[in-house]
């Protein structure tokens, strides 16, 4: 079935450092990649996305890769910051007619930046 | 503007007692959503209505029922709780209609933490 492996699980890094979660997907009819921010006792927050005609995109500090053919997308955050502490989930949505398509979300990397 | 608010934030159950989980949004939306959140397994879609007066099954829908109440209200009942139903729950709501077809940005809640003894 569909699924969407996301690794590590857990990462620390030193502040100031970059962090990297990758993510694979299954299906190659996926064409949208949202990456969400979860902060402790809140809801996910959705921090930036990637369209399959895209390759990679950028905003601010955290950026986004696509590999279709590997089927693969990876999430950078560079300079982080003690507020980058967080879960972060990746997701990839397979589409279809009405309920036949479908989001998967990553099991979740929690992020921990040492001062 | 409070987003997408869920009631309550916590809630104990015994095994076989029912409850309904409530959720609103103040942002017009047409879509609204209700997903699981399990430990190591990421969120799951239970339900979710794609505009006022339709609910469809998501990847885990057993268990539960759901009401699109008016645009701003999504309730999920559990009718005989487990404890597999033991979660946390999350609402979402997103602009466009069509549900999980259309890629619109999801706007989730703060979350109902959820424990069937």
């Amino acid at each position: 079935g569909e699924n969407v492996e996301q690794h590590p699980s857990t990462l620390s890094v030193q502040e100031g450092d970059s962090a990297v979660i990758k993510c694979t997907y299954s299906d190659s009819a996926s064409n949208y990649f949202p990456w969400y921010k979860q902060e402790l006792g809140k809801g996910p927050q959705l921090i930036i996305d990637i369209r399959s005609n895209v390759g990679e995109k950028k905003d601010q500090r955290i950026a986004v890769t696509l590999n279709k053919t590997a089927k693969h997308f990876s999430l950078h955050i560079t300079e982080t910051q003690p507020e980058d502490s967080a879960v972060y989930f990746c997701a990839a949505f397979i589409p279809g007619y009405s309920s036949a398509s479908k989001i998967i979300f990553g099991s979740g990397t929690r992020l921990s930046i040492r001062p | 503007n409070a987003g997408v608010t869920q009631t309550p934030k916590f809630q104990v159950l015994k095994t076989g007692q029912s409850m309904t989980l409530q959720c609103a949004q103040d942002m017009n939306h047409n879509s609204m959503y209700w997903y699981r959140q399990d430990p190591g397994m990421g969120l799951r879609l239970i339900y979710y209505s794609a505009s006022e007066g339709t609910t469809d099954k998501g990847e885990v829908p057993n268990g539960y029922n759901v009401s699109r109440l008016n645009k701003r209200e999504f309730s999920l009942r559990l009718e005989s709780a487990a404890p597999s139903q033991t979660s946390v729950y999350f609402c979402a709501s997103s602009e466009g209609s069509g549900g999980v077809f259309r890629t619109d940005t999801q706007y989730f809640g703060p979350g109902t933490r959820l424990t069937v003894l």
